[in-house]
């Protein structure tokens, strides 16, 4: 609905286990996000891709690998992850990222636990 | 550093009755304000925006949000509010003046939960 489109929408692994989360928009968009959804927490930045240049690293545990390959393609590389790092995971993209006027317009996120 | 406060955590309106969600912010330089709007098992969907000009600013669903610079505040109302306005509201800033790091981010408050009974 918003051109941002996220997969797979759950997803259980293990402590061990590697895995990805997809994203894609369909905006023309030159700028991507992650962001983390915890409960009762306000929403947290991980990586901004500008023109897919990361422009930004919020501190992330390096658990958690980002990958831009083209400006409509965002992946998160999931290894190791901690029961702690269960949350809703959200893409978002925005014209610019640069371009402080520009609103994010967010995919519908991928809900993840580890087990 | 910029700060999003939403004071409460939760607001129950009644079908019909104007609603208000309250923000403050803040921000080095002057404010881009957002608000938006995140219904269960979905994404934030964005519901409008301050970034100079009027003061009341109009939205998607019939919402709209007041800037007061001197109080800090960008305000989320609706004249008469739906039971499918039921929802978790972020309200959200960036200042226009870079900072260094992190001047690329938006910074969201901790949400209101919005609850409007038949």
């Amino acid at each position: 609905e918003t051109g941002v489109t996220q997969t797979p929408r759950h997803l259980v692994m293990g402590m061990t286990n590697k895995k990805s989360l997809k994203c894609e928009q369909h905006l023309g968009h030159n700028a991507m996000y992650w962001y983390k959804q915890s409960a009762k927490k306000p929403l947290e930045l991980m990586f901004v891709y500008s023109l897919e240049e990361r422009v930004e690293n919020n501190s992330v545990p390096s658990r958690f690998s980002p990958e831009c390959p083209n400006s409509s393609h965002l992946f998160l590389h999931l290894h190791t992850l901690q029961p702690e790092d269960s949350a809703l995971y959200l893409c978002a993209s925005s014209q610019d990222a640069r371009g402080s006027t520009y609103e994010q317009y967010f995919g519908p996120g991928t809900r993840l636990t580890v087990t | 550093a910029q700060s999003v406060a939403q004071p409460e955590d939760q607001v129950n309106v009644a079908e019909g009755n104007p609603l208000t969600v309250k923000c403050t912010y803040s921000v080095s330089g002057n404010p881009y304000l957002f608000w938006y709007v995140q219904y269960p098992n979905r994404g934030l969907q964005f519901l409008l925006k301050y970034i100079t000009g009027d003061n009341l600013v109009k939205g998607s669903y019939g919402f709209e949000a007041e800037f007061n610079k001197s109080q800090t505040s960008f305000h989320l109302k609706k004249p008469s509010a739906l039971v499918s306005d039921s929802a978790l509201y972020f309200c959200a800033v960036r200042g226009d003046a870079y900072s260094g790091a992190g001047s690329y981010q938006l910074t969201f408050g901790k949400g209101t939960k919005l609850s409007v009974i038949p």
